[in-house]
């Protein structure tokens, strides 16, 4: 069994431009959640994805997508970057079997905007 | 709206003394609630949810309804107890808000 892995480690773009964040869920895992994580912040939701359908959102702008694959990996993309863009940005995963489902986190990928 | 707070971004104590971090929160349907804890250079992890009501690593935490909080207690601190706390509330089935943290620093 693996854990949740994320690519890359670190990222530094320019504002405007766009970006992709990677997320391999841990083995077994039907659910992928996505959080940013601003300094001295905690992880903020996103958004989720069960079975490749978005599962739910949370207070971002459209210009954060995202995507889960058949094998339950993920992307989060991102357009248009932002200054306040800049975050360590985390994926979860889980097995969506009902209420309590705890969420296994990835190491994250930090994103600095310029 | 769901909201957790957690009071205090510093704590400090020193090793034996008994730790209390604070947390409160705000939802309004049935709340379940969690604690994950970072150590340095460590990713996220669980470390305890109230509907076990388990005792992991020496930590208890007890939802309070009426007060609306779910505490993390232990009765005698180890300096490897230092590290970032992060309460957290479950809403809409699986989504998780988190508070902004509190970091305990255990002191020799």
């Amino acid at each position: 069994e693996t854990g949740v892995t994320q690519s890359p480690t670190h990222l530094i773009k320019t504002r405007g431009q766009q970006v992709t964040l990677r997320c391999s869920s841990q083995s077994g895992h039907n659910t992928v959640s996505w959080y940013q994580q601003a300094l001295g912040q905690g992880p903020q939701f996103i958004f989720q994805y069960y079975r490749e359908e978005e599962n739910g959102r949370g207070n971002f702008p459209p210009r954060f997508s995202g995507l889960q694959f058949p094998n339950y990996s993920s992307e989060l993309n991102v357009n248009a970057l932002e200054l306040d863009d800049s975050a360590l940005y985390l994926c979860a995963s889980s097995f969506m079997t009902g209420r309590d489902n705890e969420q296994f986190f990835g190491p994250g990928t930090r994103l600095t905007v310029l | 709206a769901q909201r957790v707070t957690q009071p205090e971004k510093l704590l400090s104590v020193f090793k034996g003394a008994p730790v209390e971090l604070k947390c409160n929160y705000s939802y309004s349907g049935s709340p379940e609630l969690f604690w994950y804890v970072q150590y340095s250079r460590q990713r996220l992890q669980l470390l305890l949810r109230h509907i076990s009501r388990e005792s992991i690593k020496g930590f208890t935490a007890d939802l309070n309804k009426g007060e609306t909080s779910f505490h993390l207690k232990k009765p005698f601190a180890q300096e490897e107890d230092s590290a970032m706390y992060y309460c957290a509330l479950v809403y809409n089935f699986n989504k998780f808000y988190f508070g902004s943290g509190t970091k305990l620093n255990v002191k020799p």
